[in-house]
């Protein structure tokens, strides 16, 4: 059975930095794409970031460009989001996404439940 | 980036109805719609994918179809635990984007 676990989310006030995991079980991290997928108190879905099973290509919101980096620990099977210099915006929870691919190619097939992430002073 | 535009936003019926959800695309995502449920609390279910094929798992009642911009999504006899928010997304191209949801709530 596939599971996702998230780790990592809480408090933190705007500037700051937040590393999330997501530990995958289940099958073999090295085989699929994986995302992050965010969603505000009360709001709708929005796509993070997204890397392939090789770590070759990886894919961000405009909104997070150059503040959120994504990687992967194949050998750990383990996804990451480094967050920094956060916005009150960015306050969601963010959930870990399988693809169905290795590629990324925006087929989320499973989800994790989610870890919440509040930018607050 | 592709906008997708989900009608009604809200949905009021009983059990044992159809439900018919609709979402268009701003341009042609061809047939590269999913759909999505959520339940309060937990996390988005995949539903369909590539507009007509049902998930692992998924009850034969839900359907899908369309092509291009629009889509539907059908279930033909609702169960009280149906009752959720459903999402549609494409992932045509780059950036893959949600449609703003379709609460179903029961009348």
């Amino acid at each position: 059975e596939v599971q996702l676990v998230e780790s990592g989310g809480g408090l933190v006030q705007p500037g700051g930095s937040l590393s999330l995991s997501c530990s995958a079980s289940g099958f073999t991290l090295r085989t699929n794409g994986m995302h992050w997928v965010r969603q505000a108190p009360g709001k709708g879905l929005e796509y993070v970031s997204g890397l392939s099973n090789n770590g070759g290509s990886t894919y961000y919101a405009d909104s997070v460009k150059g503040r959120f980096t994504i990687s992967r620990d194949n050998s750990k099977n383990t996804l990451y989001l480094q967050m920094s210099s956060l916005r009150a915006e960015d306050t969601a929870v963010y959930y870990c996404v399988k693809d169905r691919y290795g590629t990324v190619t925006g087929l989320f097939d499973y989800w994790g439940q989610g870890t919440l992430v509040t930018v607050s002073s | 980036e592709i906008v997708l535009t989900q009608s009604p936003a809200t949905l009021s019926l009983s059990p044992g109805e159809r439900a018919t959800l609709s979402c268009r695309a701003s341009q042609s995502v061809s047939s590269y719609l999913a759909w999505y449920q959520q339940k309060p609390g937990q996390a988005p279910r995949l539903l369909i994918y590539d507009a007509s094929n049902r998930a692992t798992g998924i009850p034969a009642r839900f359907s899908g179809s369309g092509s291009g911009t629009d889509f539907t999504l059908t279930i033909s006899s609702l169960e009280p635990e149906d009752f959720a928010v459903y999402y549609c997304q494409h992932r045509n191209n780059w950036p893959f984007t949600f449609g703003q949801g379709t609460r179903l709530e029961i009348k």
